[in-house]
């Protein structure tokens, strides 16, 4: 069975840094992308970007990039969410998921982890 | 970026309801249109993909239809278990994204 896991709800203060953490099992980690979204309240989700574990390359919504810093480690099968200095404007549910690709626009996110609360205030 | 609109933004139904959701995209996506359900506290799920394919496990009183910009999400019976919200996403373009979801309440 596929797995994503997700590492807990986090509270930070603005100005500190963050890492969360999207731990996988039931699949070759290397050979499929995993993506990062962000859901705010009562709101669809948005796309924050992808890493390929494979060979480490990684690729944002340029509405998130210089922001966050997406990575892999592929020894742990984990790829993890990094901000260095986060905003209460991040506050939100952050999820990770797998994206399936057959082909051109044969293109999904299938599973998801559990979420990811990061509740950023002062 | 390809923006999605979905009608209506929400809804009330009643258990055995024949239940459409519409969704419109701001450019013509082909069939790349993906169908996911969420309910409270939890993460999407994916239903359908490629605009009619349903994923394995999903009932078959969930369909998928449309191509070009406009797609329906139809529920021919709605169970007790189908009251959640849902979102498209369009796969056709960099950056994917979903449109703002449509939750179906129970009347």
């Amino acid at each position: 069975e596929v797995q994503l896991v997700q590492s807990g709800a986090e509270v930070k203060k603005p100005g500190e840094s963050l890492k969360i953490s999207c731990q996988t099992s039931g699949y070759d980690f290397t050979n499929y992308w995993i993506a990062w979204l962000r859901q705010m309240p009562e709101k669809g989700p948005e796309w924050i970007g992808i890493t390929y574990p494979g060979d480490s390359d990684t690729r944002y919504n340029p509405s998130f990039q210089g922001h966050v810093t997406i990575s892999a480690d592929k020894s742990i099968n984990t790829a993890y969410l990094q901000w260095n200095s986060v905003k209460a404007s991040d506050t939100a549910i952050y999820y990770c998921a797998r994206r399936v690709r057959y082909s051109v626009g044969w293109d999904w996110f299938d599973p998801w982890g559990q979420g990811t609360l990061v509740t950023v205030s002062s | 970026d390809i923006q999605m609109t979905q009608s209506p933004a929400s809804l009330s139904a009643s258990i055995g309801d024949r239940v459409t959701i519409t969704c419109r995209a701001s450019q013509h996506i082909n069939t790349y249109l993906n169908w996911y359900q969420q309910k409270p506290g939890k993460a999407p799920k994916l239903l359908i993909s490629v605009a009619t394919s349903l994923q394995s496990g999903v009932p078959p009183t969930f369909s998928g239809n449309g191509s070009g910009t406009d797609f329906i999400l139809t529920i021919s019976s709605v169970r007790p278990e189908d009251f959640a919200t849902y979102y498209c996403q369009q796969s056709y373009d960099t950056p994917p994204t979903f449109g703002g979801g449509t939750k179906v309440e129970m009347k």
